[in-house]
């Protein structure tokens, strides 16, 4: 298994660019979420989903949007990139606590390290 | 108020040293409690749960107390390879998988 993977791994952008960071993982977990990490805090919660077609905000999440169409992937798109967009973003996943199985283990992808100038 | 606190270091442990350093949390009602183990730069990777007896796993011991909503982490007979920044994490009954993260606590293990 590949486990998490993240693409790109480094990416800068000017203010106003749009892109999207792709997540994906071959675990078949049911839960995906996004964080960003900032010198000194911790990691902060984006968005996060719980399956297939099910989002949901968390606790910084203007700014991104997200989509789960599939288990495997998750993107989060930066719609208009400003300079405190500027990030580690790490994405996670696990399975839920309902599929009985390592509900204590969040798997992080290497992350993507976002510079917007 | 941050939600999870911790003492950001470094903590310089001579080799072969114990270490120890606490996380203290907010909110009551947190059920679920992880120590994840962050190097340099990379992603962070769970280190331990944290279970209400305090459970043990090889060098590492890890604590709970809720009544002063803290918990701790001690490292036994360092080494080199515990070098990095360990992250309190805990995580609401009501909403399993927003887990809240403090910022770290960095270790250096010297020579």
């Amino acid at each position: 298994n590949a486990g998490v993977t993240q693409t790109p791994k480094f990416q800068v952008l000017k203010t106003g660019q749009s892109m999207t960071l792709q997540c994906a993982q071959d675990m078949n977990h049911e839960y995906m979420s996004w964080y960003r990490q900032d010198p000194g805090m911790g990691l902060r919660l984006i968005h996060y989903s719980v399956g297939a077609g099910i989002t949901d905000q968390g606790e910084v999440p203007n700014g991104y949007n997200v989509s789960r169409s599939t288990t495997e992937d998750f993107p989060l798109r930066l719609l208009s990139a400003a300079p405190s967009q500027t990030s580690v973003y790490f994405c996670a996943s696990s399975y839920s606590p309902a599929s009985g199985g390592g509900r204590d283990t969040q798997y992080f992808g290497p992350g993507t390290r976002l510079t917007v100038l | 108020r941050k939600e999870v606190e911790q003492d950001p270091g470094p903590f310089n442990v001579p080799e072969g040293a114990t270490v120890a350093f606490n996380c203290t949390y907010s909110n009551s009602a947190s059920q679920s409690f992880f120590w994840y183990r962050q190097d340099c730069r990379k992603e962070p990777k769970l280190l331990m749960s944290v279970y209400s007896s305090g459970n043990e796993d090889g060098r590492f011991t890890a604590q709970l107390n809720r009544a002063s909503q803290y918990i701790s982490l001690l490292i036994r007979d360092s080494k080199l390879s515990d070098s990095a920044t360990y992250l309190c994490v805990v995580n609401m009954a009501d909403s399993w998988g927003k887990l809240q993260f403090g910022a770290g606590t960095q270790v250096v293990v010297t020579p």
